[in-house]
């Protein structure tokens, strides 16, 4: 079966500054990746996937993760955040074989201070 | 085009009442699910519908939940009588093409206390 580890559950950086929010995951066959972010009082949406291909994947906000698989990570990085940015992040994995659920992470709260 | 549509958002009752979540999801697709999230357990899978028939409910706590979708633009998750530990935030999702995509769209959720 799958899974996702999320490390670090409360990050805190400065506006403007670099954020890495780390992801493990752990599955037999090729995964599906994605990272979601959920506001406050809100609901989750997707900033990325990973599916196939090229292993840097950009998505919303600005907001970019590398699939690599000999690490079997996807971390999510922002070169320079923003207040608005402060939400909590999900990692969440899948695979393409039958039906198999998606798999979320713990979270990861971040919180962007002016 | 609408998201996901949830209601209630905010659900406030008392212990052994019977508590209705709604959900209408997005137009055209033929996933459905419906998730917990609490602080204790993060987000659980509770149960998802392919093209309106349930197809694990493994993740359903119990019997006291029940969940259906009647067509494809409504679904409930019902819980009688309720508990206060079912407390939590309920989301459903839907999603187009799932087996291929992996992609989810989330309602806002609807928060339950039950006092």
């Amino acid at each position: 079966a799958q899974s996702v580890t999320q490390l670090g559950s409360h990050v805190s950086v400065s506006e403007g500054a670099l954020v890495l929010l780390r992801c493990n995951y752990s599955s037999s066959v090729p995964p599906y990746l994605f990272w979601y972010v959920q506001y406050p009082n809100q609901g989750l949406q997707l900033l990325l996937k990973y599916t196939t291909g090229a292993t840097l994947v950009k998505g919303i906000n600005g907001f970019e993760a590398e699939f690599n698989k000999s690490q079997t990570s996807f971390h999510l990085r922002k070169p320079s955040v923003h207040i608005s940015d402060t939400a909590e992040y999900f990692c969440a994995v899948t695979i393409n074989t039958g039906f198999q659920k998606l798999v979320f992470g713990t979270g990861t709260r971040l919180l962007v201070s002016p | 085009d609408a998201g996901v549509i949830q209601s209630p958002r905010h659900e406030v009752t008392e212990m052994g009442q019977e508590v209705t979540l709604r959900c209408k999801p997005i137009s055209g697709h033929d996933y459905l699910f419906w998730y917990r999230q609490t602080m204790m357990r993060g987000l659980e899978l509770l149960i998802y519908f392919n093209n309106n028939v349930p197809i694990d409910d493994s993740g359903m706590p119990e019997d006291r939940f029940s969940a259906k979708m009647p067509n494809a633009s409504f679904s409930t998750l019902k819980i009688q009588p309720s508990e206060p530990r079912d407390s939590a935030v309920y989301f459903c999702a839907s999603s187009y093409y799932y087996r291929v995509t992996g992609e989810l769209f989330f309602g806002e959720g609807s928060r339950l206390t039950v006092l």
